[in-house]
């Protein structure tokens, strides 16, 4: 059954602490997205990659970090850098038609 | 600057009845347009696109509509259930994926 999962789905880290959460995916598709969701701010781009060991800066990159090592992960690295890191997390790969992504499960980070 | 813009944080409709969601973008170079669905604690689904070409599609209870000249999409549910209850997102392809705010939508028994 082919998807994207996001581990772990809840997480709790206290200030200034790095937190990475997983992505991944068994579609064998080459690009993957990481959107951050803001109650009243829709979804906004983070870091992206469109192929293995390629990444590039989205919307609002800065205190975040990425890898793209293997096709199916991209782990997504919440530095102490990132100002207001509580927030829900979403992978995401392009689907067959334009502009259609398949989204994770999400993940929910809160900052103690 | 692409913009995309749901002015309604929230909409609440009668079982059986239609909901209409609405959004508003400002760059008319977008090729595609897409409404998503979101349940709280679950990443979005894709839901109905539209291509800049056309002015409407149709998937069953969901149509949408896209009218160029005021640059304005929306998406109607008929009839409206009990299980639509989420939030939806419009988003503009056209480079880049640009989402909306979202809209809650809450569809009572």
């Amino acid at each position: 059954d082919g998807g994207i999962t996001q581990s772990p789905k809840y997480l709790f880290r206290k200030e200034g602490q790095n937190v990475t959460l997983s992505c991944e995916q068994n579609l064998n598709h080459d690009a993957m997205y990481w959107y951050r969701q803001d109650p009243g701010q829709g979804l906004r781009l983070i870091y992206y990659s469109q192929i293995v060991n390629d990444f590039q800066k989205g919307d609002i990159a800065e205190g975040y970090s990425v890898s793209r090592e293997k096709k199916e992960s991209f782990p997504l690295t919440v530095t102490s850098a990132q100002k207001n890191p509580t927030a829900f997390y979403l992978c995401a790969s392009p689907r067959v038609g334009p502009g259609e992504l398949f989204f994770g499960e999400g993940s929910r980070l809160t900052v103690l | 600057d692409q913009q995309v813009k749901q002015n309604s944080p929230s909409l609440s409709v009668q079982e059986g009845r239609i909901s209409i969601l609405n959004c508003d973008y400002t760059n008319s170079m977008f090729d595609y347009f897409l409404w998503y669905k979101k349940y709280p604690a679950e990443g979005p689904t894709f839901l109905i696109s539209i291509s800049s070409i056309k002015d409407k599609n149709e998937d069953g209870r969901f149509t949408v509509f896209l009218n160029k000249s005021a640059k304005h999409l929306s998406l109607h549910i008929v009839p409206s259930q009990p299980g639509d209850s989420a939030v939806y997102f419009c988003a503009h392809q056209g480079g880049k994926l640009i989402f909306g705010q979202g809209t809650e939508l809450s569809v009572k028994p």
